[in-house]
């Protein structure tokens, strides 16, 4: 059973770019997290997403970002006009239902630098 | 809302000595996972603990949860180089999502 996906493993855009992030959940996992890591430091909850649905978009930044989860293919983080303030770690993880006490498997992340 | 701190921030052992984080949760918790995170890699899931006042032990490994469920530990008996790596602990109140602390890095000397 193939683990969570995420492609590119890097990335670099110049600011002003935009930067697409993709996240395949583990086989049978319907509920998808997205988390950003600056360096040296934790991880933020970014969104919580469902197929075709956003559940909890709390930890996004009102502007610039967002997300989604079709029914088919994987989930999109997207960042438009990126700043390189936006250099960072982003983690997706997945889990086979909402997170009421279940772990989340994490994919290995995109690195994501801003020239 | 809710808020989650790690201590200490770093710690540098020696190699056989022991290591403890502490995870602390501005409000009551419904259940608390830990994760580790080794350099350049991705967090990984250790334990959930639920009930007030529960431990739970993987091989050299002991997770507590506080009786008030708004705090947690991490203890390592015996490092060892392999233990290297971040330990976060991830706290959920009754929301719906976690909220992760800042993370304990551990390096071991050997």
């Amino acid at each position: 059973n193939a683990g969570v996906m995420q492609n590119p493993r890097h990335l670099v855009r110049r600011r002003g770019q935009e930067a697409r992030l993709r996240c395949s959940p583990m086989k049978g996992h319907s509920h998808v997290y997205w988390y950003r890591q600056l360096p040296e430091e934790g991880l933020k909850f970014m969104v919580y997403l469902q197929k075709e649905n956003i559940i909890d978009e709390s930890g996004m930044p009102k502007e610039r970002f967002s997300a989604e989860f079709p029914k088919e293919g994987p989930s999109i983080l997207r960042i438009q006009q990126v700043v390189r303030g936006d250099s960072a770690a982003y983690f997706c993880a997945s889990s086979p239902i909402g997170t009421s006490g279940i772990e989340q498997y994490f994919g290995p992340g995109t690195r994501l630098t801003v020239t | 809302g809710q808020q989650v701190m790690q201590i200490p921030q770093y710690q540098h052992v020696q190699e056989g000595e022991d290591f403890t984080t502490y995870c602390n949760s501005s409000t009551t918790l419904s259940n608390i996972q830990w994760y580790k995170q080794r350099p350049g890699g991705h967090p990984v899931f250790l334990i959930q603990l639920v009930k007030s006042g529960e431990v739970k032990k993987q091989k050299r490994l002991t997770f507590q949860f506080g009786e008030a469920k708004k705090n947690s530990s991490l203890h390592i008996t015996a490092t060892q180089t392999t233990d290297v790596g971040t330990y976060f602990c991830a706290g959920r109140d009754y929301g719906q999502n976690f909220v992760f602390g800042p993370g304990t890095r551990l390096s071991v000397l050997p």
